[in-house]
This record gives C-alpha cells, structure tokens and sequence, in this order.
C-alpha cells in the first residue's frame, strides 16, 4: 500500500513562496495515474489546488492557477508544491493525495499545517 | 466555481440511517457521474468512502452508499455506529481538468 508523507516549514512570511514536499513510499511514483494536492484552512471545508501525472502534465484549480506550481521527481519518489505571493488565507493543512479527479483520492498524507505570517 | 452546497450538520441514533445531501449545478454533479465522499475524523486526513456516486473502495463497509440524482448526490450511512461521527465532505468532477468540494457536513451520533 502506497503512503504519503508531507514535509516542508511550518511558517512562511507573507507575500513569499509556499513549499511543500510529498515523499511516495510503498511504491512507484510512476505506478499512479495522478497525484493532487489539496489544503484545508483551519475549520473549513477542503480546496482542491492541483494535480499532476509523473510525465509531468498538470492540472490547477482556476482560482489558483497564476500562483501553484507542481512538479515531480521520479528520481526521488516525490512531488512537491509551490504557492507564491501567500497571503493569510493560504493557511491550511496541505495534504498530498493519489488518484485521478474522476475517481476519487485515495490514499492521503497525513497533512503539514502550514501558516503564514505578517 | 462554486463550492458544491451540503447541510452543515446531520444526525441520528445508533442504528438508524442517515442520508447527507450535496448539490451541484448542471456544470459538475448533473454532468459527470464523478462524486466522492470522504470522511474525515478531527485531526486526521480525509478517507475515501465512495467514489463514481456509488462505488465502495475495499475496506468500506457496505453500510456506506452514494447515489445521485439530476444535480444533487447524496451519501447515506445506515446502522449508524458511534464511530461514524465525523465530518464528511463530497466532490465532483466539474470539467475542463477541474473538482470542486463540498463545505462538508458533520455527522452527530446521537
């Protein structure tokens, strides 16, 4: 069974650059169709943010679209995220997560709170 | 894209069934039989429970059923077990490469 293992500071500054890593163990990075990310600001519902295939095609969420960058590397069986100019409203739980958008993820990281500060 | 419309809360006793509802427009839940349910218990990252509207992963109890119709899907637990309470989310496929979620639901046993 593939798990998922988020990673990266847990404060970041206002207007910088948010990054995240999500290590792939128990398995291929290559072996799943798609791989997401997906954030939660504390008490609220859940924000898809992207997702990509480990050929490197990607997919954002129109809201986000001019800030995200997803890549993969294949080498190290991981992915990582990149939000710029953060605001506030950017903290959340980011989770890492495998599947396409159609059917569902499954499985999930178990999330890093990351805040950003003024 | 709006945010797919839940009740904030639900409940029911021990035993009884209760269904949770998740509407969408014509753009995302009417459109694609594309709707997930997950669950998700405080402080943990969300699980899996139906996908493709009525689809159980391995592991799901049967108790656990997803349907739809026209732009509403809903998700209902039957036999309600005091592990059951948590918050659960839906989702849909909404076109062009792009999934919208719900504002989730949270379920009291009572």
């Amino acid at each position: 069974q593939v798990q998922l293992q988020e990673s990266g500071p847990g404060l970041v500054k206002s207007s910088g650059t948010l990054s995240l890593s999500c290590a792939v163990s128990g398995g291929s990075i290559s072996s799943s169709d798609w791989w997401s990310w997906v954030r939660q600001p504390p008490g609220k519902g859940l924000e898809w943010i992207g997702e990509i295939y480990h050929s490197g095609s990607t997919n954002y969420n129109p809201s986000l679209k001019s800030r995200v960058t997803i890549s993969v590397d294949k080498s190290r069986n991981r992915l990582s995220l990149k939000l710029a100019s953060v605001t506030a409203a950017d903290t959340a739980v980011y989770y890492c997560a495998a599947g396409q958008l159609v059917n569902g993820f499954d499985p999930w990281g178990q999330g890093i709170l990351v805040t950003v500060s003024s | 894209q709006s945010a797919l419309t839940q009740p904030p809360s639900a409940s029911g006793s021990p035993g009884q069934s209760v269904a949770i509802s998740c509407t969408g427009t014509s753009s995302d839940v009417g459109a694609y039989g594309s709707v997930s349910w997950y669950q998700q218990h405080p402080g943990k990252a969300p699980k899996l429970m139906i996908y493709g509207v009525s689809k159980r992963p391995s592991g799901v109890p049967d108790r656990f059923s997803g349907s739809k119709s026209g732009n509403t899907a809903s998700l209902t637990v039957s036999g309600l077990q005091a592990d059951d309470e948590a918050d659960y989310y839906c989702s849909s496929y909404a076109g062009s490469n792009n999934l919208v979620f719900g504002g989730g639901t949270k379920l009291t046993v009572l």
